[in-house]
């Protein structure tokens, strides 16, 4: 069974400092990995789409890494921001299905 | 580019009745949507993947005679959830997909069935 899990399920951090979220996929036979952003009550935006063939993707203070053998995925934070406060979600793409993790939420204290 | 709407964006219903939620691609032509369902502090969860002109495909225990999916056109499907009742309410996501490259999410719609 495809399953993809997100640690921590919350995290709450000062303002500035640099943090790392975790997922993890059982199945290593992934198209590609995505990681997003949902805010309460909202949809989600795309933070980072990393290939298959692909080691890490960066978008501004974000980083993501993938890391296919091992099955493990982390999303970077940079000098984190109050805005950054939201849920983050890891969701992995076998065939044309995205599996997603149950997100990390995250806060950051002003 | 590639923003998906829905609509509505929220709707509370009783218990009974059938709602439709409707998913837009406004800027390509989707060949495929998504719906999925996002329960309190879950993940979103597939239920069903629909291709412009042909059936959906259901996820297992999903049941097509209650969630009826529809894309009749490459910039549209709609989901009618028939009967509700009060477990049904939920966050439904959908996203589109142009020859399953990257999915675009729409923003949600939230259903509360009293």
């Amino acid at each position: 069974k495809q399953e993809v899990t997100q640690i921590p399920a919350a995290l709450s951090v000062p303002e500035g400092e640099n943090l790392v979220l975790n997922c993890s996929f059982t199945d290593s036979a992934i198209y590609n990995l995505q990681w997003f952003r949902q805010d309460p009550g909202k949809g989600l935006t795309s933070l980072l789409l990393i290939q298959s063939s692909q080691r890490e993707q960066t978008s501004g203070r974000l980083n993501a890494s993938l890391d296919k053998s091992s099955g493990r995925s982390t999303l970077y934070i940079a000098a984190s921001q109050p805005g950054d406060s939201a849920t983050y979600l890891c969701a992995v793409e076998y065939g044309n299905k995205l599996v997603f993790g149950a997100g990390t939420i995250l806060r950051v204290k002003s | 580019g590639a923003v998906v709407s829905q609509h509505p964006s929220r709707v509370i219903c009783k218990s009974g009745t059938s709602v439709k939620i409707e998913c837009r691609s406004l800027d390509f032509q989707a060949t495929t949507m998504f719906w999925y369902r996002q329960f309190p502090k879950q993940s979103l969860m597939l239920m069903a993947t629909s291709n412009e002109g042909s059936k959906a495909t259901y996820e297992q225990g999903v049941e097509k005679d209650k969630f009826l999916i529809n894309h009749a056109s490459l910039t549209l499907s709609t989901l009618t959830v028939t009967s509700a009742h009060p477990e049904d309410s939920s966050f439904y996501i959908c996203s589109a997909t142009q020859r399953y490259n990257e999915q675009f999410f729409g923003p949600g719609t939230r259903l509360t069935v009293l």
